[in-house]
């Protein structure tokens, strides 16, 4: 079936650096490939989204690009701050199918 | 514009007894999803409403179960609670028919089985 995988955490980085987290799936045909995020004591909040190969999803600075051939969809983010300290969730939602299949979730610890 | 709404926030139940979650959509949103996070985890899907009818449903025994009202609002309901049922649980709206769109979330319930 339909799986996503992602990077285990924590990722901690000093505020400014570069981020990256990876995700990587297994799906039949052409799913919608999504980044949600969790602040402390908040609910899910969508990130950004992609829906077809070679899309690029951005959103506060972040960005993803659905990569077919590589079947991955990688976070990224040029200049962290602490604000974004958060857990950081890839999921997809696959053809014919309704539900939202979910990584485990990557924490991340933004340093000052 | 509310986003979607949960409550209770907190529960705490007692093994064997059954509890009952409520969830009101986004404005506008006709399609209610719950999922189950526990703790460290990705949420799990539970299932889904739409017209008022479970549309599709994830690895969930039959002691979960759920119901979409005409206002699109909806119930989960868990009957004979077991520890392991201790979770956040997740509603989410979203709009129409297909799949691969947009799902808004609510903060979530926080159940205690104890």
């Amino acid at each position: 079936g339909d799986s996503v995988t992602q990077m285990e955490g924590p990722v901690t980085l000093s505020e400014e650096a570069f981020l990256t987290i990876n995700c990587t799936y297994t799906a039949t045909g052409y799913p919608s490939l999504f980044w949600y995020v969790q602040y402390p004591g908040e609910g899910l909040q969508l990130l950004l989204k992609a829906t077809k190969a070679d899309d690029k999803g951005s959103n506060k600075g972040f960005e993803a690009t659905y990569r077919k051939e590589t079947t991955s969809f990688h976070l990224e983010k040029g200049s962290v701050q602490v604000s974004d300290s958060a857990v950081y969730f890839c999921a997809l939602s696959g053809d014919s199918n309704y539900q939202l299949i979910w990584g485990a979730g990557t924490k991340l610890i933004i340093k000052p | 514009d509310a986003g979607v709404t949960q409550s209770p926030t907190h529960l705490i139940k007692t093994r064997g007894q059954q509890v009952t979650l409520r969830c009101s959509p986004k404005s506008g949103h006709d399609t209610v999803s719950w999922y189950q996070q526990a703790l460290g985890q990705g949420p799990q899907f539970i299932f889904q409403y739409y017209e008022e009818e479970e549309r599709q449903r994830g690895n969930f025994p039959d002691r979960f179960s759920g119901h979409q009202f005409p206002n699109y609002s909806s119930e989960l309901n868990v009957n004979a609670l077991l520890l392991g049922d201790s979770a956040l649980y997740l509603c989410a709206s979203s709009f129409g028919a297909g799949w691969g769109t947009e799902a808004f979330f609510g903060q979530g319930t926080r159940l205690t089985v104890v």
